[in-house]
């Protein structure tokens, strides 16, 4: 079965500190991966989206990046952090006959 | 682009009410749909999905019903109970764009009373 672990858990961080969470996924080869960023009270926001490692698109720009250097991992990043930043992060992948499945998120405040 | 409506912002509800959430899509082409089902402090959870008109999807006694003709995917269950107390996201995504992800609905917030 596919896991999909996130890191940190939550973070409380200054404005304009730099930012780095991550994502891993287990017992699946080649995943698309995905960043979505979800305000409190929110939608679901697709910030990025991977098909393979070193690539990474762009789909909403919020000062942000992303980066895949290995096929399980997916990094998400920003070297000074906003107040709008803050929020739920969460790291997904796709399986073709299903759906989208998430990771249980990382809580960012930003202060 | 695409897009996903959920009417319903909020719905309150007793335990044994029959639940009914309103989506309705507008895509170029021929979408999956999907629910969501996001607990709070969790990732949201995948519930079912359908992929063509007519095609009824279902779990842990919710379902809806793929029709095309009104774009639509609403979400029923028949009994609710104060554990499906959540907020419940419509959303769809390309069959032929696999890479991309899913785009969703504002999400409808559920709460059920004892």
């Amino acid at each position: 079965a596919q896991t999909i672990h996130q890191w940190p858990v939550a973070e409380i961080k200054a404005v304009g500190s730099p930012l780095s969470l991550g994502c891993t996924i287990k017992g699946k080869s080649s995943p698309n991966l995905y960043w979505y960023w979800q305000a409190t009270g929110g939608t679901l926001q697709q910030l990025f989206y991977s098909i393979t490692v070193g690539q990474v698109e762009s789909v909403v720009q919020l000062n942000l990046s992303a980066s895949r250097p290995k096929d399980d991992q997916f990094i998400l990043s920003t070297e000074k952090l906003l107040l709008s930043h803050s929020g739920f992060y969460l790291c997904a992948w796709r399986d073709r006959g299903h759906g989208v499945f998430f990771g249980k998120g990382t809580r960012l405040t930003v202060v | 682009g695409d897009s996903v409506t959920q009417t319903e912002g909020q719905v309150a509800l007793s335990e044994e009410d029959f639940l009914t959430i309103h989506c309705n899509y507008s895509a170029s082409g021929y979408p999956a749909l999907f629910w969501y089902v996001q607990y709070p402090g969790e990732g949201p959870q995948f519930l079912f999905r359908a992929s063509r008109d007519k095609e009824k999807g279902s779990s842990r006694g919710f379902e809806a019903t793929y029709d095309k003709g009104t774009t639509s995917f609403h979400l029923r269950k028949a009994s609710v109970q104060e554990s499906d107390s959540a907020v419940y996201y419509c959303a769809l995504g390309d069959p032929g764009n696999y890479a991309q992800g899913l785009t969703f609905g504002l999400g409808t917030r559920v709460s059920v009373f004892p």
